[in-house]
C-alpha cells in the first residue's frame, strides 16, 4: 500500500513565523502535490513537483515556497505566515505517466494550521 | 477555464438507498478521472479511477461511470449505509496543460440508520 506521511497532523504557529510542512512518499513516485482545502473553496493546488529539484506553480503559489532535495520528500515552506493561511493542508503523491497510466493519486493525512 | 462541478451539494438518503452522485467537466480531454472519499477532518481515499479510454469502473457497492463526450461522470453507490456518510470528490486530470488533479467542491452525503 502507499504510504504519504505528513508529519504533523495539527500545528499552531504566529503570524511572521517561517514554516515547514514536512510530506514523506515510500512508493518512488515521480510527482508530488500541495494543496490547501478551505470550506467553501474546496482543494486548491499551491505547487507541485514532477521531479527532484523540479517544481511547478500551481493556483495559489502565493506565500509559499518548496522544496523536492530527495525524490521521496516534499517539503511546503511559508515564507512569513500569515493568518489568511489558516487551513488544511493536503500532501499527495502519483506516478509519472511512463510509471502506469492507471495510477491514483494518494493523499496525506492532512496538516490542519492555524497562524494566530 | 477547465472546471469541475459536482452537484448536489449535499444529499441525505434513508439506509439501504441506491443513490447517484454526479460531477461534470468543462472539457473533453482528459487524462484520467478519480473518485475520491473524504471523512470529516481526514485526508482523501482513492475509489475509483476511470482512464480516458475506459467507460466504467467498479468496486464493491461503487460503480463509476465516464461520458467524456458530454463531459460527465457518474459514481454510483448500491444499498447505501450509514457507513458511507463523507464527503465524495470528482477530480480530473486534463490534457492540455499541467498533469494535477482538478477538483469538484464535493458532495456531502448523509446516510440515516
Amino acid at each position: 500500500d502507499v504510504k504519504v506521511t505528513q508529519s504533523s497532523r495539527y500545528l499552531v504557529k504566529r503570524t511572521g513565523e517561517k514554516v515547514f510542512l514536512e510530506c514523506v512518499q515510500d512508493m518512488d513516485h515521480e510527482n508530488m502535490f500541495w494543496y490547501r482545502q478551505d470550506p467553501g473553496l474546496g482543494l486548491r493546488l499551491i505547487y507541485f513537483s514532477y521531479d527532484v529539484k523540479m517544481k511547478e506553480k500551481g493556483d495559489i503559489p502565493e506565500g509559499y515556497s518548496v522544496s523536492r532535495e530527495k525524490k521521496e520528500r516534499f517539503s511546503l515552506i511559508l515564507e512569513s505566515a500569515s493568518t489568511n493561511q489558516t487551513s488544511m493542508y493536503l500532501c499527495a503523491s502519483s506516478p509519472s505517466p511512463g510509471q502506469g497510466a492507471d495510477q491514483p493519486q494518494h493523499f496525506g493525512d492532512g496538516t490542519r494550521l492555524s497562524i494566530l | 477555464k477547465q472546471e469541475v462541478t459536482q452537484i448536489p451539494a449535499a444529499l441525505s438518503v434513508p439506509e439501504g438507498e441506491n443513490l447517484v452522485l454526479n460531477c461534470s467537466f468543462t472539457d473533453s480531454a482528459i487524462y484520467n478521472l478519480q473518485w475520491f472519499r473524504q471523512d470529516p477532518g481526514k485526508g482523501l481515499t482513492s475509489l475509483l479511477l476511470i482512464q480516458s479510454s475506459q467507460r466504467e469502473q467498479t468496486s464493491g457497492r461503487l460503480n463509476a461511470s465516464l461520458d467524456k463526450s458530454s463531459g460527465r461522470s457518474t459514481l454510483y453507490i448500491a444499498a447505501s449505509q450509514p457507513g458511507d456518510s463523507a464527503t465524495y470528490l470528482c477530480a480530473v486530470i486534463f490534457l492540455t496543460g499541467r498533469r494535477a488533479l482538478t477538483f469538484g467542491s464535493g458532495t456531502r452525503l448523509q446516510v440515516q440508520p
